[in-house]
């Protein structure tokens, strides 16, 4: 079946704008993942939703990120005022429920200029 | 804070040989731990999950052994193929589940 995908897989922007990723997962799974990863590391965990809700925020920066979930389905992470800290790679993953393997996506290259 | 170190060095090995990478954990008490494998450009993909009352767990040509006492995980992939080249990443999960602590990863080469 399919897995997950996000869109796009590459996305360029300019310093203090507004950009948003997309992650659609495998069908059925409730728990959907965001992580990011900077070249030669592993990935760093973000937030994580139960269905609609959000289980676990803690990795989330600062407030200039914000993901939702809306129907419990497709998601979306929100970068504001983007910093070209914030280049990197950003993957999503999804699985049955917590506490079981991740499905990951191949990730969307954020470069901020 | 919370830390997991994989052997930072990449691991050159001959084809045919076992394959062993290393996890070591501090600070932390995990419920689980998960193996990935990762290709360039490509996100992880699933290997083996072992309970913190699992001493062994294996699948095929892999074996994972999990040292709560010592805070390490053993990784061992026998009869090693060029296929298996890749980086390979360790990832502790807590009691409630869901979110992975990763390591920075441990990049494997095989050799003809």
């Amino acid at each position: 079946g399919a897995g997950v995908s996000q869109t796009p897989s590459n996305k360029v922007t300019e310093k203090g704008k507004y950009v948003e990723l997309r992650c659609d997962p495998i069908s059925g799974h409730t728990a959907l993942y965001w992580y990011r990863q900077s070249l030669g590391q592993g990935p760093e965990f973000l937030i994580y939703f139960q269905g609609t809700g959000a289980a676990d925020d803690s990795g989330l920066p600062n407030d200039r990120f914000f993901a939702v979930r809306p129907e419990g389905s497709v998601s979306t992470l929100k970068i504001q005022r983007t910093e070209r800290g914030d280049s990197a790679v950003y993957l999503c993953a999804s699985s049955p429920l917590a506490g079981y393997e991740q499905y990951f996506g191949p990730g969307t290259r954020l470069t901020v200029t | 804070s919370q830390k997991i170190e994989q052997n930072s060095e990449a691991l050159n090995i001959q084809e045919g040989k076992t394959a062993t990478l290393t996890c070591n954990y501090t600070n932390y008490s995990p419920a689980y731990l998960q193996w990935y494998r990762q290709d360039p450009g490509r996100g992880p993909v699933f290997l083996l999950l072992i309970r913190e009352n699992e001493k062994e767990k294996r699948k095929e040509r892999l074996k994972v052994t999990f040292d709560t006492t010592l805070k390490q995980s053993l990784f061992h992939i026998t009869a090693s193929q060029p296929a298996d080249s890749a980086t390979y990443l360790c990832a502790l999960e807590g009691w409630q589940g869901g979110k992975l602590i990763f390591g920075q990863g441990t990049e494997l080469s095989v050799k003809p």
